[in-house]
């Protein structure tokens, strides 16, 4: 069964500054990846997602991601966080051809003035 | 264009008594996958239906289940509740036109469902 780790629980930024959310995933023949963000008091919203193709993802609000196949990563990057970015980003992973997707723990981004 | 819409919002129930929970789609989509949200578990997926059958189940028991209407709508039921399934659960919908179900999920803002 697919597992997805997300190393960081909590990650603190200023504002302006570049972060990164690192997310592993277990090895796996096919594997499809996402990120997700879930502000206070509501549903999940997609960020990005890798079928395939370009290991260089992008996604809305500025962030991308990248596959690295020989690390099983899948790290989240933004070069410049608002304080809008604040809130909670789950890593999820999906393999052998459907959409089952295992999260990870998530990580809350904290952004300050 | 309306969003996915859960209802109700909030539910309280006791040990034991069973639950059902509405999810209404997008207009249009065909899809609607039902997770599970708690501190202790994390993020869970439930089951997608599409076009009225299960086509992807996660490894929940028998006591969770769902089904989807004629017009994309769901319902998601718990029997015997115990206090493990208090949670969050969201719903999402999509297009549902990929067989792999990797379309891109909206998520409605979730049922508190608070078991005593």
């Amino acid at each position: 069964a697919q597992s997805v780790t997300q190393l960081d629980s909590q990650v603190p930024v200023f504002e302006e500054a570049p972060v990164e959310l690192r997310c592993n995933y277990s090895s796996s023949v096919s594997v499809y990846l996402f990120w997700y963000v879930q502000y206070p008091n509501q549903g999940l919203q997609l960020l990005l997602k890798y079928l395939s193709g370009s290991t260089l993802v992008k996604g809305i609000n500025g962030f991308e991601a990248e596959f690295n196949k020989s690390q099983t990563s899948f790290h989240l990057r933004k070069p410049s966080v608002h304080i809008s970015d604040t809130a909670e980003y789950f890593c999820a992973a999906s393999s052998g051809g459907s959409y089952i997707p295992t999260f990870g723990r998530g990580t809350s981004l904290i952004v300050h003035p | 264009k309306a969003g996915v819409t859960q209802t109700p919002r909030y539910l309280i129930k006791t040990r034991g008594q069973q639950v059902t929970l509405s999810c209404s789609p997008i207009s249009g989509h065909r899809s609607v996958s039902w997770y599970q949200q708690t501190p202790g578990q994390g993020l869970q997926f439930l089951f997608e239906y599409f076009s009225e059958t299960q086509r992807n189940k996660g490894n929940f028991p028998g006591r969770f289940s769902g089904r989807q209407f004629s017009n994309s709508r769901s319902e998601m039921n718990v029997s015997t509740l115990e206090l493990g399934d208090s949670a969050l659960y969201l719903c999402a919908s999509s297009l549902g036109g990929r067989s792999d179900g990797l379309d891109t999920q909206y998520f409605g803002p979730g049922t508190r469902l608070t078991v005593l």
